[in-house]
């Protein structure tokens, strides 16, 4: 089946630098990915949808200049958390679809735990 | 706006026992709908989906969930529940009305505890 995997799976970084969270679909192309937070115990929150080539669409709320995404390849996107705070310690899942089955289906990644000290 | 709501933040059962995690929804158009289950520290997996057809689904370890178009329903079910069938379960319906490019949309999750 479509495999998605996130690099790192855990970081934990000091308040004020940036920290990069890969995404890549291993055996299918994705066109489109997308960006949830998750805080303990809620469910996923959208942050925004990646597509290749193009500008990221931000979720009302999100702040484009500290969640910088760059979908540069058709498996690869990015996550920079940029001059992190402690607030920013979360969860962060990506998922990417895979537009060659026709099924609607989203595949999502392991998840990366970020902390902020 | 499409929106699903899971009302229940624990569903606590026996092993053995046959479980349900309900799962309602609400969208302007057919939904799609979807199960993910998470383990902890880890990502979603997929369990199911509905997009058309028949309206009892089956999907992966034995989980199926029946789409009821006039209560607006999708809830999971497993007739046997297993210890390790304890996780956080999402329902999802899929936000491709509009510009949203197909975003999945989930519900607050449900906790699922099987006690041996």
């Amino acid at each position: 089946g479509a495999v998605v995997s996130q690099h790192p799976s855990w970081v934990i970084c000091k308040s004020g630098t940036s920290v990069k969270i890969e995404c890549r679909s291993l055996d299918f192309q994705a066109t489109t990915m997308f960006w949830y937070r998750q805080f303990p115990k809620q469910s996923l929150m959208l942050m925004a949808t990646s597509n290749e080539g193009s500008k990221a669409t931000y979720e009302q709320g999100v702040e484009k200049d500290k969640f910088l995404i760059n979908h540069a390849s058709l498996t690869l996107s990015t996550l920079t958390v940029t001059s992190a705070h402690p607030e920013d310690s979360s969860f962060y899942i990506c998922s990417a679809r895979d537009l060659s089955s026709g099924s609607y289906e989203q595949y999502f990644g392991p998840g990366t735990r970020l902390t902020v000290t | 706006a499409q929106s699903v709501a899971q009302p229940e933040d624990q569903v606590n059962v026996a092993e053995g026992n046959p479980l349900t995690v309900k799962c309602t929804y609400s969208v302007s158009g057919n939904p799609y709908l979807f199960w993910y289950v998470q383990y902890p520290n880890r990502g979603l997996q997929f369990l199911l989906k509905y997009i058309t057809g028949d309206n009892l689904v089956k999907g992966s370890y034995g989980f199926e969930a029946e789409f009821n178009k006039s209560q607006t329903s999708f809830h999971l079910k497993k007739p046997s529940a297993l210890v390790s069938d304890s996780a956080l379960y999402f329902c999802a319906v899929r936000g491709d009305y509009g510009g949203s490019q197909g975003n999945l949309i989930f519900g607050k999750g449900t906790k699922l505890s099987v006690k041996p």
